[in-house]
Order: structure tokens, then sequence, then C-alpha cells
């Protein structure tokens, strides 16, 4: 079974489109991550909730909009894509502080291509 | 803020031969420090980490590492490298709800 699990794989679609990835974990993990890996291998992290509450949310364009229905899943939707939004987008999961082992459990990656 | 430097942008070693690959850290207590391996086309998954104690760490795949609080530091190490070691290696500080990750070393193992 995926622990973390995070669909579609690939995604190429036009600028100005409209597009959603989901995120799954199955791991009983209270905190989950969006991170954003540039061309150049640069991982950043975007947004992460804690028991469906948003904790970070960085400096990311409003277009960005995460959204965590319940606590094993992180959706992310963008809007108005632009060209510089192609990049690997990777979920990740963690325990909470308090039961912290610290680990980040990631999915295989969403890799967003806008044309 | 914490942050993370990796100096290296780039390795390339012989198989066999020993590795180090450098981090350094930036943080306003006694930070919670982790290196990550990331193979192409796949997700990243823990080697080891360090939180207290022991400021040498033994991971997965022979790897080690060493916390240096006087040099802010925790560099990755491996005595003989194997040609499966060839990858990308982040080093990252934090815990939960906020881990930061430095810019990565790719790592390239010559026959």
């Amino acid at each position: 079974d995926t622990a973390v699990s995070q669909t579609p794989k690939y995604l190429v679609t036009q600028m100005g489109n409209d597009k959603s990835i989901k995120c799954e974990q199955n791991l009983g993990h209270d905190t989950m991550y969006w991170y954003k890996q540039d061309s150049k291998k640069f991982l950043k992290i975007m947004f992460s909730y804690n028991n469906k509450e948003l904790i970070i949310n960085e400096t990311v364009p409003n277009r960005f909009s995460p959204k965590s229905p319940d606590k094993a899943h992180l959706n992310l939707h963008i809007n108005s894509l632009e060209l510089g939004d192609s990049a690997v987008y990777f979920c990740a999961s963690s325990q909470s502080l308090g039961q912290n082992t610290g680990e980040l459990f990631f999915g295989e990656g969403s890799r967003l291509t806008v044309l | 803020a914490q942050s993370v430097t990796q100096p290296d942008i780039h390795i390339t070693v012989s198989e066999g031969a020993s590795l180090e690959l450098r981090c350094n850290y930036s943080y306003g207590a006694t930070p919670y420090l982790f290196w990550y391996v990331q193979s192409p086309g796949q997700g990243l998954q823990l080697l080891l980490k360090y939180f207290s104690g022991d400021t040498l760490v033994q991971g997965i795949k022979g790897f080690e590492a060493e916390f240096k609080r006087s040099q802010s530091s925790f560099n990755l190490r491996k005595p003989s490298v194997h040609w499966s070691d060839a990858a990308e290696y982040f080093c990252a500080v934090g815990g939960s709800n906020d881990m930061r990750f430095g810019a990565g070393t790719r790592l390239t193992v010559k026959p």
C-alpha cells in the first residue's frame, strides 16, 4: 500500500487553465505539506496543514489554494496557470509535534508542465 | 529563521571511494536535522536524522552523519560509495509543521 499517494503523476496543460492535484496519506499522520521542486531541484515549502488547519502559508500566489477536507487529504488547486508554475509538486506528511519523529513521508511527485 | 546551505551543487566520486556531503544550518534553537535522498523520478526518502544525544548518527544504506554544533554542520558520510548511490541528496532542518531543505547535492558515481 502506498503511504502517500498523489494524483496525477503527470499533468500537461495550457496557460490560463485551472488544475488540481490530489494527495492522500494512509499513515494516520496529523500534518500534511505541499512542496514545489523547480527545475534546479530546489525544494520549497508552500503550505502545511495540521489537523485540517493551515499552519504555514509561504509567499505563494493566491492562485494556489490548498484544501484539506480531512487530515488524510490535502489537495492543491491552481488557478490561471502560468509558465512559471511548471515544476514537480510533492505532497508529504508527518506526525505532529509531541509525537514527533520529524520524518516527512513523501509522495512520488506530480510533474506539472504549463505550455 | 531556519535555513540550510549545501555548498556543493554536484559531486563526482569513483565507485568504492569515500564520500562526504556538506551541510550547514542556521537555527535559533537545538535543531532537528535530516538527510534525504531522491532518486531520479522519485520522492524523497529519509536516510537519517538527528534530534539529540549521540552526535554521530547512523542511517540506512551505510550512511552516517555527524552533528557539530560549533560548526553548525551536519555532514553526511559514507566510507565506500556504490553505483546505486547516485542520486540527489538533501539536507533539511526543522521539525513537524516546518521542514526547510537545502538546495541539494547531486552525486555522480564513476565506474
